[in-house]
């Protein structure tokens, strides 16, 4: 089966880093998505990825390795803004996306 | 300002009623999508459509259905809703159907009672 993992919750502190990872099992594979949700609102894109390596945009960056079936949402300079849920998706062969149940990520000052 | 658009924010409803949730969107996407979201799941996709006059079936279409007469709008109709339908619904759209670039609206919160 089709399938997504990336933990449930994290805690951070303002103005450090943190790794939120996901693995993925897919049919097929099309690229692998982040978004960013915030507490009782939409999803929003963040990053995509479909070739092995880091994608880096500001604050934020998006790791993958299609080999081990990997990928990690990295940010820096945490603000308390940042805390939202992180959603994790991947593209199958039938370019729908698999989605994670998402990681809730707490920030304290 | 171009996006999605959802109606109604929230509804409470009784068990057995009939329910359209609406969805426009102003973006010129071919396809637009239907998920539902709760506590500890993913999002679940419902129903889908490529491309205006087609529609397809997602992971989870027991009770709803789904209409596409034009780009624009992607009605999802509950016909006899049940208490496990309630749900906060997500409509979305992209601009093409091999992309996982989504827009969401800013989702539909039902109560089915």
């Amino acid at each position: 089966g089709q399938n997504i993992d990336q933990p449930t919750e994290m805690t951070a502190t303002e103005g450090a880093i943190v790794q939120i990872n996901c693995t993925y099992q897919t049919s097929g594979f099309n690229g692998l998505f982040w978004y960013q949700q915030h507490a009782g609102e939409a999803p929003t894109f963040l990053s995509y990825n479909v070739l092995d390596g880091l994608e880096e945009k500001g604050r934020f960056s998006s790791f993958l390795s299609r080999s081990k079936g990997y990928s990690y949402l990295l940010l820096k300079e945490l603000q308390m803004k940042d805390s939202a849920s992180y959603l994790c998706a991947a593209l199958d062969s039938n370019y729908q996306l698999i989605w994670g149940a998402g990681t809730k990520l707490i920030i304290k000052p | 300002i171009a996006g999605i658009t959802q109606a109604p924010t929230s509804q409470i409803l009784a068990a057995g009623r009939r329910m359209t949730l609406r969805c426009t969107q102003d973006m010129r996407h071919n396809a637009m999508y239907w998920y539902r979201q709760d506590l500890g799941l993913g999002l679940r996709l419902i129903h889908y459509s490529n491309t205006a006059g087609t529609t397809g079936k997602g992971e989870v279409p027991d009770g709803y259905s789904v209409s596409r007469a034009n780009t624009d709008d992607f009605p999802l109709t509950l016909a006899s809703a049940v208490p496990s339908q309630t749900s906060v619904y997500f409509c979305a759209s992209s601009d093409s159907a091999d992309s996982g670039e989504l827009f969401f609206g800013e989702g539909s919160r039902l109560t089915v009672l």
